[in-house]
């Protein structure tokens, strides 16, 4: 199946500042997704990205579909930002494949 | 619109019971689907159905049933539960592109 490897496993960030998580997948996905799980444990869908870059407030992301990776950017954290976030890559039928996360802990 | 609901959000059962996660949608979505989160895996994809009737198993579907008699309802049956199905358990639905999760259930097998 397909590979997806997150980068870093855990960050930890002052508010305020900017950072930047990786996701790298093995294989052509149809789709690509980073979802936000909160302390509470709810996952929110952030992004729906297979290429190109969006924008969402002070989230966006980047995907090049060709090279296989795409980019989360969290700028002027806040507290609220932390959690864990995972890439997905859909490889068939809507079926998601996901990375072990990234956990994100911003302090005040 | 409640969107999406597991119930019950937590269990705690003994080995070798039955056991039945609910899982209820109200957005008529076409596909559902049921993961596992464990420490260290992300998600894990366990079954998904893309219509009533019609299911399929995921990447780790050994120990599990599933039943969509009905589009917004996707139960999910844990035979007879081992230590190792300790879990906490994602229903999510789509229509198409993005995917919406319930709150999950934390299910603990002794």
């Amino acid at each position: 199946g397909i590979q997806v490897e997150q980068s870093p496993p855990d960050l930890i960030l002052q508010e305020g500042a900017n950072s930047t998580l990786r996701c790298n997948f093995s294989d052509s996905v149809n789709n690509l997704q980073w979802f936000h799980q909160n302390p509470w444990g709810q996952l929110i869908n952030l992004f729906y990205i297979p290429s190109g870059t969006k924008q969402n407030g002070r989230l966006s992301a980047t995907t090049v579909a060709t090279e296989r990776y795409s980019l989360l950017y969290i700028s002027s954290s806040q507290t609220t930002d932390s959690g864990v976030y995972f890439c997905a890559v859909e490889f068939n039928d809507y079926k998601l494949s996901f990375g072990a996360g990234t956990t994100v802990t911003v302090r005040a | 619109d409640a969107g999406i609901t597991q119930s019950p959000r937590y269990k705690i059962t003994e080995t070798g019971r039955q056991v039945t996660l609910m899982c209820h949608q109200t957005w008529s979505h076409s596909y559902m689907f049921w993961y596992r989160q464990d420490l260290g895996h992300g998600l894990r994809l366990i079954y998904y159905s893309a219509a009533a009737d019609i299911t399929d198993k995921g990447e780790v579907p050994d120990g599990y049933v599933v039943s969509r008699s009905k589009t917004e309802n996707f139960p999910l049956t844990l035979e007879s539960a081992t230590r190792s199905q300790t879990s906490v358990y994602f229903c999510a639905s789509s229509e198409a592109d993005t995917q919406y999760f319930g709150p999950g259930t934390r299910l603990t097998v002794l």
